[in-house]
């Protein structure tokens, strides 16, 4: 199957500096890669998501890169707020229309 | 819409029961997913239906976990027996179709003593 990693697993920030998450994947036909936020005690919910056939998408604070040569995505976060605090996953989908979930990364966004 | 759907919330039981968790996915979605989540293993995918047919299974854990799909608003994962390995959060998901964005429910925290 799909060999889905993050980087960092964790990751302290001050308010209002940058963070970056990395998440590389193996299968090169991959074509959808979605990224989730968790907050604490509740569901995963989609963020932004990007598709095979563009580089960049941008939503406000938030935008993912996909750098489908090297097999690697990210997600951007600028301005960051405590609110931000939580667990980002990657989600990147194989050809054979299943996901996998990277093993998160615990973003603090220290006030 | 009232989003995904899942009972009960919390369960708490004993080694060797039946465990059934239940799922109603969103309206239209032609897709649903069952995970499971702890923090040693993170989450995983453990069998997903598209137009209610089972397309993977491959992530269920063993025998013991059973999943069902009889219609488009309604999914049940059983565990019998339960163990104390099987405590995590059990999360069930739809999506429009296998290529869009997943919709979580609150999830299902089992507890097996």
């Amino acid at each position: 199957g799909e060999n889905v990693e993050q980087h960092p697993s964790t990751l302290s920030v001050q308010e209002g500096d940058s963070a970056v998450i990395k998440c590389t994947y193996s299968d090169s036909a991959s074509n959808y890669f979605p990224w989730y936020k968790q907050e604490l005690g509740k569901r995963p919910q989609l963020i932004i998501d990007i598709r095979s056939n563009v580089g960049e998408k941008k939503d406000q604070r938030i935008a993912v890169t996909l750098n489908k040569t090297a097999k690697h995505f990210s997600l951007h976060i600028t301005e960051t707020q405590p609110e931000d605090s939580a667990v980002y996953f990657c989600a990147p989908q194989n050809t054979g229309n299943q996901f996998y979930f990277g093993t998160g990364t615990s973003l603090t966004v220290i006030p | 819409d009232a989003g995904v759907i899942q009972s009960p919330r919390h369960e708490v039981t004993e080694m060797g029961q039946e465990v059934t968790l239940r799922c109603k996915p969103i309206s239209g979605h032609n897709s649903l997913f069952w995970y499971r989540q702890t923090m040693m293993r993170g989450l995983e995918l453990l069998i997903y239906f598209n137009n209610n047919v089972p397309i993977d299974d491959s992530g269920m854990p063993e025998d013991r976990f059973s999943a069902k799909m009889p219609n488009a608003s309604f999914s049940t994962l059983k565990i019998q027996p339960s163990e104390p390995r099987d405590s995590a959060v059990y999360f069930c998901a739809s999506s429009p179709d296998r290529e869009e964005t997943q919709y979580f429910g609150p999830g299902t925290r089992l507890l097996v003593l």
